[in-house]
């Protein structure tokens, strides 16, 4: 079975410009989550999806953005990029029972720099 | 805000030798996982541990969840080379394990 996928690896992009990044699970998996890795503040939660909704959402303002799609495929978009967006950041899916035990598969990751 | 505290943040060690990894917390988890990260790879799951007091074994390594369930350590016995990696602590609350809250990480080396 193919694991979590991440397009694309990396990327760079300016202050101001708008970013898209897509993140494919695992077959038959209909969760997906996404967190953002820095140094500074480690891996943090940003949102996750089950079945085309969002179903819960962490700490960041609105300008992180996501979406899911009938295949389960996910993409998350920032928009007005701020040189503190660099980061690494992971999908992780998992089959969707909602139990406190349900193992996360995650990607390899898109970092992306910001200049 | 950091909810899970790892301790220590970096560990340079010889091979052979013995070492164990904290994460402790404020708050009380339903579970708690343990995963590994290479450079330039997500994080990989190790263990998960659910009930209070509980340990698991997994070869070398040797996971325990606090009695009241907010803390847990990482035991790793004879450690080899291959066990280089950021090991991260993660807590899930009841009905959201897609919703971890993750420590802030121990950075492992082991020298031959």
């Amino acid at each position: 079975k193919a694991g979590v996928t991440q397009t694309p690896r990396y990327l760079i992009k300016t202050r101001g410009q708008q970013v898209t990044l897509s993140c494919s699970p695992i077959s038959g998996h209909r969760s997906v989550s996404w967190y953002q890795q820095t140094p500074g503040q480690g891996l943090q939660f940003l949102f996750e999806y089950f079945s085309e909704t969002q179903r819960n959402k962490g700490n960041f303002p609105g300008r992180f953005s996501g979406r899911q799609f009938s295949n389960s495929r996910s993409e998350m978009n920032v928009s007005t990029l701020e040189l503190g967006d660099s980061a690494l950041y992971l999908c992780a899916s998992s089959l969707g029972e909602g139990t406190h035990q349900e193992t996360q598969y995650f990607g390899p990751g898109t970092r992306l720099l910001v200049l | 805000t950091q909810l899970l505290e790892q301790s220590p943040q970096f560990l340079s060690i010889q091979e052979g030798e013995n070492l164990t990894v904290y994460c402790n917390s404020s708050s009380v988890f339903s579970s708690l996982q343990w995963y590994r990260q290479e450079p330039g790879e997500g994080p990989v799951l190790l263990v998960t541990v659910v009930t209070g007091g509980e340990v698991k074994k997994l070869k070398r390594l040797t996971f325990q969840f606090g009695d009241a369930r907010k803390d847990s350590s990482l035991h790793i016995t004879a450690a080899q080379p291959g066990d280089t990696g950021l090991y991260l602590c993660a807590g899930a609350h009841t009905g959201t394990a897609s919703k971890l809250t993750f420590g802030t990480g121990t950075r492992l080396q082991v020298t031959l």
